[in-house]
């Protein structure tokens, strides 16, 4: 079954402006990783953020993390066109195989 | 570092065909996963293995799908006999271990007629 549930299920931004991508997810994690997928393409993995942790960075990605709120956001500031791509967050449970969302389309338009 | 690999990219069969489907993962990964992604929605699990052990298989459709991992290393996931809903792309990935960050391959593209 599907946990993390992404939205907005589709955003369209120009270049230069931050895109923000919210998921939820609704049983406990232990870890819980952003992926960008573009159209007809394998999974590239973007970041992992544990648990434990709050907030991670990676270049122009910012994800937070809040597990009070089984909540997760995934921030790309300064976008690109080679953003474009479908943005999923996916949840691990107890053997740690992942629960993807149906994902993000995002379009970044020059 | 190699990534993981897979083959064949597509593959087009009539329904009640069997299809088989290869992976290699990224050397020295214990934890290889089987996913199905079909159009529109995210990847779902099929199965998932540590070393040559399945660990997770509770979504795998047993009387048409099996997967085997020998040695601990390469996989094969077959269907038999396919249906029409088994359109779909089948990604492989593979993690150092359990916990830790899964990297996919490129997908296989199958199309059922």
């Amino acid at each position: 079954s599907q946990q993390g549930e992404e939205d907005p299920q589709a955003l369209s931004i120009q270049e230069g402006e931050n895109a923000t991508m919210n998921c939820s997810y609704k049983t406990s994690i232990n870890n819980l990783q952003w992926y960008r997928q573009n159209s007809g393409r394998g999974l590239v993995h973007l970041i992992l953020i544990r648990s434990n942790e709050r907030e991670k960075h990676s270049g122009r990605l910012r994800v937070t993390l809040d597990t009070s709120k089984k909540s997760s956001s995934l921030l790309i500031t300064a976008s690109r066109a080679a953003d474009t791509a479908s943005y999923f967050c996916a949840t691990d449970g107890a053997g740690y195989a992942l629960n993807f969302g149906k994902g993000t389309s995002l379009l970044v338009t020059p | 570092e190699a990534g993981v690999a897979q083959s064949p990219r597509y593959k087009i069969i009539e329904k009640r065909q069997s299809v088989a489907f290869w992976c290699n993962p990224i050397s020295g990964h214990a934890t290889l996963y089987w996913y199905q992604q079909i159009l529109g929605q995210g990847p779902k699990l099929l199965i998932q293995f540590q070393n040559n052990g399945v660990v997770d298989d509770s979504q795998l459709p047993k009387d048409r799908f099996s997967a085997e991992r020998l040695k601990g290393v390469d996989s094969t996931l077959k269907i038999q006999p396919a249906k029409l809903e088994d359109s779909a792309v089948y990604l492989c990935a593979s993690s150092l271990d359990l916990g830790e960050t899964q990297y996919f391959g490129p997908g296989t593209r199958l199309l059922v007629l």
